[in-house]
């Protein structure tokens, strides 16, 4: 059975520094991983969908990169802004199926 | 892209009664699921939606308690039955093609008395 493992559960950091999230996974048989953003009693936005054949993919200010033998991703968010705050999913389909991690909550101060 | 729409937003149900919880898609999509997020909880699958057929679930969740229907590539139903106060969580719908990119609904908010 899949697990994902997201480390920190949270997170507060100073407007404008860089966010670092990762995200484990251990079956990497997977066909894709994507990352997600979800703001309180919402529903999930896609923010980066990354195929297993993929090393990374960017969007604006984020960054995502995927290392599938190793089982790891890691989510980066330049020069954070307190619009950023929020819960950051990471979530790996195998199966046709998505298994998600736990979460990392930001906060980030004005 | 697909843009998901589900109803109602949120309810505040009686124990032992029953909520029917719509998911329409704005396109067709191969794949409609059925999550569960209870608080402070991340996502939990409780059923694949099938096109046509019987809905496929996981470990845990029962059709008789959460019946499913997807008489279209477009539209799906949940239904969480008999509900208690265990049942008061947010429940999600999402969609896409199988292993691409899947959208998710802004979500359901039950609270169960």
């Amino acid at each position: 059975k899949q697990e994902v493992t997201q480390i920190p559960a949270a997170l507060s950091v100073p407007e404008g520094e860089n966010l670092v999230l990762n995200c484990s996974f251990t079956d990497s048989a997977i066909y894709n991983l994507q990352w997600f953003r979800q703001d309180p009693g919402k529903g999930l936005t896609s923010l980066l969908l990354i195929q297993s054949s993929q090393r990374e993919q960017t969007s604006g200010r984020l960054n995502a990169s995927l290392d599938k033998s190793s089982g790891r991703s890691t989510l980066y968010i330049a020069a954070s802004q307190p619009g950023d705050s929020a819960t950051y999913l990471c979530a790996v389909t195998g199966d046709y199926k998505l298994s998600f991690g736990a979460g990392t909550t930001v906060t980030v101060r004005a | 892209s697909a843009v998901i729409s589900q109803k109602p937003s949120r309810d505040i149900c009686q124990r032992g009664t029953s909520l029917t919880i719509q998911c329409q898609v704005d396109s067709q999509v191969t794949m409609m699921f059925w999550y569960r997020q209870q608080p402070g909880q991340s996502l939990t699958l409780i059923a694949t939606a099938n096109q046509g057929s019987e809905a496929t679930y996981e470990s845990g969740f029962v059709i008789d308690k959460f019946p499913i229907s997807r008489p279209n590539l477009t539209f799906s139903t949940l239904t969480v039955s008999n509900m208690s106060p265990e049942d008061s969580s947010i429940y999600l719908c999402s969609g896409g093609a199988g292993d691409n990119e899947q959208f998710f609904g802004p979500g359901t908010r039950l609270t169960v008395l």
